[in-house]
């Protein structure tokens, strides 16, 4: 069975900085595709960040670029998401999933940003 | 940016409906690198369709996905109760990906 596992939010003052992982079980990550994906209290999905299975290719939307970073260790079978300068508006719950098209999703981890 | 609007916004229907979702992009989809997601409250998003017509492992075939293009639609053809839900739809042609804003499905 297929699961990915979020783990490393929390509540972090405005500007803090969290680590984010996913770790990844019933299959092998080195060979797909990943992706952070968020949603904030009571709205919609707005996709984060990408990262090719090669990690060649990264990308980012403009909400988090040069904040975020995302990276994988694919000895570990993991998935991360370094997040600096955090903002209240970057509060979401982050899901982790597979492949441009989504296919596989955590079940998310919660980051609280407040003072 | 590739811009997705899904209409309505919330439909309010009953089992046994047969209901229409629409997603327009502000860009043609190339590819027809269209996705659809139900999301049903406290759980994460599940994918529905990819390729703008092509069913997930395990979804139900009352599920039929269409368009290409600028013009995407989701039908459910007879609506079940675990049916109710949000459904997103996403484009995966160009980053940054995007997604509509979400169509609420409820009774």
């Amino acid at each position: 069975e297929v699961q990915l596992v979020e783990s490393g939010g929390g509540l972090v003052q405005p500007g803090g900085s969290l680590r984010l992982s996913c770790v990844a079980s019933g299959l092998t990550l080195s060979l797909y595709e990943m992706n952070w994906v968020r949603q904030a209290p009571g709205k919609g999905l707005e996709w984060v960040s990408y990262i090719s299975s090669d990690g060649s290719g990264i990308y980012y939307a403009d909400s988090v670029r040069g904040r975020f970073t995302i990276s994988r260790d694919d000895a570990k079978n993991s998935l991360y998401l370094q997040a600096n300068s955090l903002r209240v508006e970057d509060t979401a719950i982050y899901y982790c999933a597979t492949n441009a098209r989504l296919d596989f999703w955590g079940r998310g981890t919660l980051v609280t940003v407040s003072s | 940016e590739i811009v997705l609007t899904q209409s309505p916004g919330t439909l309010s229907l009953s089992p046994g409906d047969r209901v229409t979702l629409s997603c327009r992009a502000s860009h043609t989809i190339g590819n027809t690198y269209l996705a659809w997601y139900q999301q049903k409250p406290g759980q994460a998003p599940r994918l529905l369709i990819y390729g703008a017509s092509t069913r997930a492992t395990g979804i139900p075939d009352r599920f039929t996905g269409s368009g290409s293009g600028t013009d995407f639609s989701l039908t459910i053809s007879s609506l079940e109760p675990e049916d109710f839900a949000v459904y997103y739809c996403q484009q995966y042609y160009n980053s940054p990906r995007t997604f509509g804003q979400g169509t609420n499905v409820e009774i």
